[in-house]
């Protein structure tokens, strides 16, 4: 069945470091990807998101490009700031009739003055 | 746009007691909406599919007669934790889907739960 495989934290980083979290999904049919975050006792918020192949979801300096021939969605910063702080959740959408959605076990960023 | 909200966002009850938790989509109708359990430093873990005017599928595990769901229209889901016990303290997020292909979901901010 469809699945979602995140890198697994938790990462620290210094302020302006540059960010990634590594996602590779299984699935059997064209899914939609997401970037979701979730900030200390707040619900998911959706940060970016790719739809089809060679798609590139951007959002807040955030980037992610849904790779096919490696079924990654990896997610990229140039440089973190002290807000960005949060989990981050990797989320793929089987986008059938169902609307399964799968998601990453998270990974829990703590960026450093 | 694609707002949901959640309600309350803290909790405080007596063992059991039961306690209702309601999710709205505020701009958008919502045929399909989700609740999750989330444990501290854990990933969601969903527990069931809620379909307007259809009774809810519950995922493997979780009790039907103690997480009691219902989605009456199109714009709310409610939760309800039956004769709750401090093993149900936990932090509670619905979302919602709208209609359409590659829709994303849009979550709530959660419930937090505290059973003493």
């Amino acid at each position: 069945g469809d699945s979602v495989t995140q890198m697994e934290g938790p990462v620290t980083l210094s302020e302006e470091a540059f960010l990634t979290i590594n996602c590779t999904y299984t699935a059997t049919g064209y899914p939609s990807l997401f970037w979701y975050v979730q900030y200390p006792g707040e619900g998911l918020q959706l940060l970016l998101k790719a739809t089809k192949a060679d798609d590139k979801g951007s959002n807040k300096g955030f980037e992610a490009t849904y790779r096919k021939e490696t079924t990654s969605f990896h997610l990229e910063k140039g440089s973190v700031q002290v807000s960005d702080s949060a989990v981050y959740f990797c989320a793929l959408s089987d986008g059938g009739t169902g609307n399964q959605f799968y998601f990453g076990t998270g990974t829990s960023l703590t960026v450093i003055p | 746009g694609a707002v949901v909200s959640q309600h309350p966002s803290w909790v405080i009850c007596k063992s059991g007691t039961s306690v209702k938790i309601e999710c709205r989509s505020l701009d958008f109708q919502a045929t399909t909406m989700f609740w999750y359990r989330q444990f501290p430093k854990q990933s969601l873990m969903l527990m069931a599919t809620s379909n307007e005017g259809s009774k809810a599928t519950y995922e493997q595990g979780v009790e039907k007669d103690k997480f009691l769901i219902n989605h009456a229209s199109l714009t709310l889901s409610t939760l309800t934790v039956t004769s709750a016990h401090p093993e149900d303290s936990s932090f509670y997020i619905c979302s919602a889907i709208q209609q359409g292909r590659n829709s994303p979901l849009h979550f709530g901010n959660g419930t937090r739960l505290t059973v003493t």
